[in-house]
C-alpha cells in the first residue's frame, strides 16, 4: 500500500526566512505533485515532477524529486505572508484503466508571520 | 481553456436524507474524473474515479455512490446521509491516458454539513 508522509505538518515561520517541507513515499513512483490549498478553498496545482532529479521553480517555491530516496522537497525562499497556506504532496498510483490515482500526504500548514 | 464546476457550493442536510452533488467539466473531451472528500483539518481521500461514461471505480466502501451519465458530468450520491459524511467534497479531472502530465485539476468544492 502506497503511503505518503509529509513533515512537518505545521510550520510557523517569519517573513524572509527559508525552510523546506519534506514528502516521503513508500513505494516506487515516477510522478509527484505539489498542491496549494488556501483556507476554505480548493486545491491549486503548483508543480508536477516527472523524473528523478527533476527540479521546478516558481517564484519563492522550488520543488525537487529524488525517486531513489523516494523523497520530494518543497523549498521556500525568503517567505512572504502570501505563501501562508496548506501544501500537499501527492504521489501517483497508477490505477485501473490507466487512470491517475493520487495518494495525498496529510498536508503541511504553513503560516508566515510578519 | 478547461473549467470545472461543482454545485452546490454549500449544503446542510439532515441525517438520513439523500444527497446529489454534481460536477461538470468544460473544454476537454473524455477526461478522467475523480471525487475526493476532505474531512475538517485532514488530507484528501479518493472516493471514486472514472475513465469513461458508465465506468466507475470505488476506492472506499461506504454509503456513497457515483455515476457518470455523460462524458463530462460526474455525480456523487447517497440514499441516506450519515453524520460522518460531513466534509469538503472535491471533484477533479485529468486528461485521459497518454495525454499531458496527468495532473489533476480540482473544482471549487462543495462543503457538506450533515446534522
Amino acid at each position: 500500500e502506497l503511503k505518503v508522509e509529509q513533515n512537518p505538518l505545521f510550520l510557523s515561520m517569519q517573513e524572509g526566512k527559508n525552510y523546506t517541507i519534506y514528502c516521503n513515499y513508500s513505494t516506487t513512483s515516477d510522478r509527484l505533485y505539489w498542491y496549494r490549498q488556501d483556507p476554505g478553498k480548493s486545491l491549486e496545482s503548483l508543480f508536477v515532477l516527472l523524473s528523478n532529479g527533476a527540479v521546478k521553480q516558481e517564484g519563492r517555491l522550488m520543488a525537487s524529486l529524488d525517486t531513489k530516496a523516494r523523497l520530494s522537497t518543497l523549498h521556500i525562499t525568503a517567505a512572504v505572508h502570501d505563501l501562508s497556506a496548506t501544501y500537499f504532496c501527492a504521489v501517483d498510483k497508477r490505477g485501473w484503466g490507466g487512470s491517475e490515482k493520487l495518494v495525498f500526504g496529510k498536508g503541511t500548514k504553513l503560516t508566515v508571520n510578519p | 481553456s478547461q473549467t470545472i464546476h461543482q454545485w452546490p457550493a454549500t449544503l446542510v442536510q439532515p441525517v438520513g436524507s439523500p444527497l446529489s452533488l454534481e460536477c461538470t467539466v468544460e473544454g476537454t473531451s473524455n477526461p478522467n474524473l475523480y471525487w475526493y472528500r476532505q474531512a475538517a483539518g485532514r488530507g484528501l481521500q479518493l472516493l471514486f474515479y472514472s475513465v469513461g461514461i458508465g465506468q466507475i471505480s470505488s476506492e472506499v466502501p461506504q454509503n456513497l455512490s457515483a455515476s457518470r451519465p455523460q462524458d463530462r458530468q460526474f455525480i456523487l450520491s447517497s440514499k441516506k446521509l450519515l453524520l460522518s459524511d460531513s466534509g469538503f467534497y472535491l471533484c477533479a479531472w485529468s486528461y485521459g491516458t497518454g495525454m499531458g502530465t496527468d495532473t489533476q485539476y480540482f473544482g471549487p468544492g462543495t462543503r457538506l454539513t450533515v446534522l
